[in-house]
């Protein structure tokens, strides 16, 4: 499979437990990107990384969220201390950097209810 | 800041209908136009990404138009069948690196009925 693969694909968890999320890109991507959608709603930008440099944030990200993408490779993203306003699909994509196509390639998300 | 509508939220139709699809955006410095479908309860599928600099994109079925000045874009299906039942999401990138930070509309529900 040369597509984006997310797991764990579902997450029940309490509030106030932490939870992490991994995602694998398409191999020749150097570009990940992790968005959030809410039943009804477009995915929002939540943040990106080209190689292993996170590159912007966004002010959705608060302090209990935090992603990393060592070696440039896989990528994980860690809420602590959850709360029931986390519960929402995380999705992660990818792309190819430089010019040319910026097409996005997601992976079927991380379905996360925070109860 | 840039706000992404589509209208209306979702469709219903017979199969075999020429489907066109509505997006419209309020800031026209956009660096592209990437039109997704995405199943329920699965990831998006990129359908046909235009450039600023582009007027239309074809694949199949689909061809997507973008008139950056009035800040409009269309996803035209044509021949509608059963499989194209899904939502439809319009999305515009901005700034020189292109889709880093996608600004997404809320999608469309279409349902084609056979």
């Amino acid at each position: 499979d040369t597509g984006v693969s997310q797991n764990p694909r579902h997450k029940i968890t309490k509030r106030g437990q932490n939870v992490t999320f991994r995602c694998d890109p398409i191999s020749e991507h150097n570009r990940l990107y992790w968005y959030r959608q809410t039943l009804g709603q477009g995915p929002e930008f939540l943040t990106y990384f080209q190689n292993e440099a996170q590159l912007e944030k966004s002010r959705l990200l608060s302090d209990r969220f935090s992603a990393e993408r060592p070696k440039g490779s896989f990528s994980t993203l860690e809420i602590q201390r959850t709360e029931q306003g986390d519960s929402a699909m995380y999705l992660c994509a990818s792309s190819r950097g430089g010019q040319g196509d910026k097409k996005l390639f997601f992976g079927s998300g991380t379905q996360l209810s925070v109860l | 800041k840039q706000e992404v509508t589509q209208i209306p939220a979702a469709l219903s139709v017979p199969e075999g209908e020429n489907l066109v699809l509505n997006c419209s955006f309020t800031d026209s410095a956009i660096y592209n136009l990437q039109w997704f479908r995405q199943d329920p309860g699965k990831g998006l599928t990129s359908l046909l990404l235009i450039q600023s600099s582009q007027r239309e994109q074809t694949s199949g079925r689909l061809n997507a138009s973008l008139d950056k000045s009035s800040g409009r874009s269309t996803l035209y299906i044509a021949a509608s069948q059963p499989g194209d039942s899904a939502t439809y999401l319009c999305a515009v990138g901005k700034g020189q690196g292109g889709s880093e930070k996608l600004v997404f509309g809320k999608g469309m529900k279409l349902t084609v009925n056979p």
